[in-house]
């Protein structure tokens, strides 16, 4: 089992940019989860699927912020335009909500808008 | 809605020191799970525990230990013998189990230095 993919690790990108982060969760797992950790708001979750229906969408920032999951093995994470204060490390998690509410972490994406 | 309070920011500690960190949570489910995360400074997110709502039995595993206690909302989490390796930022977590709150909603976490 490859855990949770995420890509990329590390991200710089100019003000104004688009940014998009992608996610491959755990095979069989039927919720993904997209949370953002800042040091001033901790780790705060921005969206979460299930069976690839947005649920929960609350916690988006703005509409500069857009997520799809066009199938049960891909999600991405999109900013456009990015500005400096959306900097910040983002974390997939997956989870198979009907068994056991297991989440498991991908290891996050660095994002740096300069 | 959901809450987690870990009180404790900092916690710095003397190698072989026990420590306790702890954790409070508000939630209106009557079933619910809780679990604790480790983020070491790579900056993963390392599971360590879940316990549900229904299970009040503390549990240990080799140096860690948790005591989960539904009267007063708290699931405080000990480290025996603590170890530089356990220097880390710890997080506690709740989620419940249908719905918006399906989520897991995390504390600010602790950071926690073992000094040799």
């Amino acid at each position: 089992d490859a855990g949770v993919i995420q890509s990329p690790r590390h991200e710089v990108t100019e003000m104004g940019q688009e940014v998009t982060l992608r996610c491959k969760p755990i095979s069989g797992h039927n919720s993904l989860f997209w949370y953002r950790q800042t040091m001033m708001r901790g780790l705060e979750l921005l969206i979460y699927f299930n069976n690839n229906v947005p649920i929960d969408d609350s916690g988006m920032p703005e509409d500069r912020f857009s997520a799809k999951m066009p199938n049960a093995s891909f999600s991405t994470l999109k900013i456009q335009p990015s500005e400096p204060r959306d900097s910040a490390v983002y974390f997939c998690a997956s989870s198979l909500l009907s068994f056991n509410y297991g989440y498991t972490f991908g290891s996050g994406t660095r994002l740096t808008v300069v | 809605a959901q809450k987690v309070t870990q009180a404790q920011t900092e916690i710095s500690v003397v190698e072989k020191e026990d420590v306790t960190l702890d954790c409070v949570y508000e939630t209106r489910d009557t079933t619910y799970y809780l679990f604790w995360y480790k983020q070491p400074p790579s900056g993963e997110l390392v599971f360590l525990i879940r316990r549900n709502s229904f299970d009040e039995q503390n549990e240990i595993s080799g140096r860690y230990s948790w005591n989960f206690q539904k009267s007063t909302s708290s699931f405080n989490f000990t480290i025996t013998a603590s170890q530089v390796v356990d220097s880390a930022v710890y997080f506690c977590a709740l989620s419940g189990l249908t719905g918006a709150n399906s989520k897991l909603t995390f504390g600010k976490g602790i950071t926690l230095s073992v000094r040799p």
